[in-house]
């Protein structure tokens, strides 16, 4: 079975509190991706990466930065969290570069006060 | 630019068959997925369909047209635990990378 795991379920951090979002992944999978879900918007990608210390710009990468220092891990980070930064967080991995379906970790469901 | 359509929400019965369209409009087309996503959970992967025609596997299948930007789930038999949303996702490749983009989902609720 796949498995994808991120630190946390719930969250709640004051504005402008550094947060570290981090995902986990044993699958030895070379993509990793983060997205944020919100109502009537559906899953955005914020960033991605395709291998380790690499990272790329998804569609709103504005007030977030990643890290990827390990193959399995993918950290994703709210420099100075903000209230519209409240939202539903998803990590997804996804095998080679035209693999067939992102498999998802559980989210980390972020409130920003 | 990249815009993928689904109805907000849809009821059915259970027994019932169910069929979820999607329309898209986007540019490096390289395939589109189907995921369910229960309410609180994370999404998982139902289908994929990068030709044109049907795909199926069990109680569902998956339509593709390319050259209508058209695509459609389908669920048949019914179930209670099939109320779930389901979200429409278009692969395109950019930059030598390939993204997903999602449609905002399509809530259905089956009901006895």
């Amino acid at each position: 079975d796949v498995k994808v795991t991120q630190s946390s379920r719930y969250l709640v951090k004051r504005t402008g509190e550094k947060v570290f979002l981090e995902c986990v992944q044993d699958m030895d999978h070379e993509n990793m991706f983060w997205y944020r879900q919100d109502p009537g918007l559906g899953l955005r990608l914020i960033y991605f990466s395709y291998d380790v210390k690499m990272k790329e710009k998804g569609d709103i990468p504005e007030g977030y930065s990643v890290s990827r220092e390990k193959k399995e891990r993918f950290s994703l980070i709210l420099e100075s969290a903000s209230t519209n930064q409240t939202s539903m967080y998803l990590c997804a991995i996804q095998r080679g570069l035209a693999g067939v379906g992102q498999y998802f970790g559980p989210g980390t469901r972020l409130t920003v006060t | 630019g990249q815009n993928i359509d689904q109805p907000t929400e849809m009821t059915a019965t259970e027994g019932a068959i169910v069929q979820i369209n999607c329309t898209y409009q986007t540019s490096g087309f390289n395939g589109l997925f189907w995921y369910q996503q229960h309410a609180g959970e994370a999404p998982t992967f139902l289908s994929y369909n990068v030709l044109d025609g049907l795909e199926e596997k069990g109680r569902f299948s998956s339509f593709l047209s390319r050259s209508k930007g058209y695509s459609y789930l389908l669920l048949k038999e019914l179930q209670m635990k099939d109320s779930a949303s389901y979200l429409c996702a278009v692969r395109e490749t950019s930059g030598g990378y390939n993204k997903l983009i999602f449609g905002a989902g399509t809530r259905l609720a089956v009901h006895p």
